[in-house]
């Protein structure tokens, strides 16, 4: 199984500011015979489920504020929020969907320092 | 507007059979290629369960050893899981989703709002 793990586990960052959570993956994600990323980001607010925000890697899914991006290939990715706004504060979770069983990273907590 | 909702009991037994459904309205599950199954214990991740597709196909967690059953009803516009021989640690909010069209068969842009399911006697 491919383990994905996320860093930090949890991190505080003041409003305006940058955010950037790393994601990796024991083993490439890159599908060779389309050179895409099968690596996708999600934000879960308490009580909700999870929302889909970036997809191959670095395309945001529709709605998605283009204050969040995605960078990274093969193994290392990461999810930046160029502007950090209240409504940020999340778990934020990265998944490969590359392979069965589709892992999903532990999570990093958002929050307002 | 699409809404999926899943349902079931809330409280199973252990070594019985968990058992749910997920209703979808406001769009046809022939429509799209994938519908999935995640749980998610409490405090911790997503877990991928399943996923399946209006013509057959269907794609399981090998973590869940035999255990798992999945099936569609596209007159009824629903799909549902079973999974047998429920222990403690399949405690976990379950959530149903939606897959993205021509991605992957477990890349999901519409959830549900989940059910919590506890296995306990």
């Amino acid at each position: 199984d491919i383990v994905v793990t996320q860093s930090p586990d949890s991190l505080a960052v003041s409003l305006g500011e940058r955010a950037t959570i790393n994601c990796q993956s024991s083993q490439s994600v890159l599908y060779s015979s389309d050179n895409k990323n099968y690596l996708g980001w999600y934000q879960q607010k308490p009580g909700q489920p999870p929302k889909l925000l970036i997809y191959w890697a670095s395309t945001r899914a529709s709605g998605v504020p283009d204050r969040f991006s995605g960078s990274g290939s093969g193994t290392d990715f990461t999810l930046t929020i160029s502007t950090l706004q209240a409504e940020d504060v999340a778990i934020y979770y990265c998944q490969q969907f590359y392979s069965a069983p589709h892992t999903f990273g532990q999570g990093t907590k958002l929050d307002i320092k | 507007q699409v809404r999926l909702w899943e349902s079931g009991p809330g409280l199973v037994k252990p070594s019985e059979t968990l058992s749910l459904t997920c209703v979808v309205s406001g769009y046809s599950i022939s429509s799209s290629q994938f519908w999935g199954w995640i749980r998610q214990p409490p405090g911790k991740g997503p877990e991928w369960i399943g996923s399946l597709s209006h013509l057959g196909d269907v794609y399981h967690n090998p973590s869940f050893k035999g255990r798992l059953s999945m099936s569609m009803d596209t007159s009824r516009n629903q799909f549902s899981l079973k999974l047998s021989s429920a222990t403690a640690s399949d405690t976990a909010m379950y959530y149903c989703a939606r897959a993205v069209d021509r991605i992957g068969v477990a890349l999901f842009d519409l959830w549900g709002q989940g059910t919590l399911v506890t296995v306990s006697s």
